[in-house]
């Protein structure tokens, strides 16, 4: 099994809502990503956790705060975003270190 | 930080014919990942490439880690219609383990 379960698939809030993104995998790998992808652009990586603790925050504002509660989940919390937050968020996991990375379909966020 | 160049940025080929695409980095790589991603989906991973020279196939995909480790390429042979899509080279560099950046991206399109 190679699937990472990204919920809700599409997502529209408003810029004082607050919300989650939820991700999942069952492949016992202990690295999560979370990248965030505008159109016709490659994915840019947003935060890395290994081993359930942060290790990688690309300089991403604080209203993004991501948690990662146990070793198969991965969540994006939400908070006063921007219209230009507007994205494709993509969760993606693999073993820690340089190895195969398997990716989310990704949850298609829009801010209004 | 490191920049993933890929080249060409978008080709139309008509089907049956082969495709070659590459990707170019500022800096060592220890590790290329090859993925695709059909519109509103997640980027899937087709081959993974962990040792220079290391030549690598899946199907009609033919993908090849540059000696100098700042390269790689990949090739799709007898091209069909399902081939349409774009093409990402991903990487983790030497210096960061966990750290996966995406190249620019080749555009797919195949013609009858």
């Amino acid at each position: 099994d190679t699937e990472v379960t990204q919920t809700p698939k599409h997502l529209v809030m408003g810029m004082t809502n607050k919300k989650s993104l939820k991700c999942e995998q069952h492949m016992g790998h202990r690295a999560m990503y979370w990248y965030k992808q505008k159109a016709k652009k490659p994915p840019e990586l947003m935060f890395v956790y290994s081993y359930e603790k942060l290790s990688i925050n690309e300089s991403v504002p604080s209203r993004f705060s991501p948690e990662c509660p146990n070793s198969s989940l991965l969540n994006l919390h939400l908070h006063a975003l921007q219209p230009e937050d507007s994205a494709l968020y993509l969760c993606a996991s693999s073993q820690v270190g340089a190895d195969e990375a398997f990716f989310g379909q990704g949850t298609r966020l829009t801010v209004v | 930080g490191q920049q993933l160049n890929q080249s060409p940025q978008s080709m139309f080929i008509q089907e049956g014919e082969d495709v070659s695409m590459n990707c170019t980095s500022s800096s060592i790589f220890n590790t290329w990942l090859w993925y695709k991603q059909d519109p509103g989906e997640g980027p899937v991973l087709l081959i993974a490439l962990y040792k220079a020279g290391e030549l690598t196939s899946n199907g009609r995909l033919t993908a090849q880690f540059g000696i100098t480790r700042k390269d790689s390429f990949l090739n799709i042979s007898a091209s069909i219609p399902s081939d349409v899509g774009i093409y990402f080279c991903a990487g983790y560099d030497t210096g960061t383990a966990s750290k996966l950046t995406f190249g620019t991206g080749t555009r797919l399109q195949v013609t009858l």
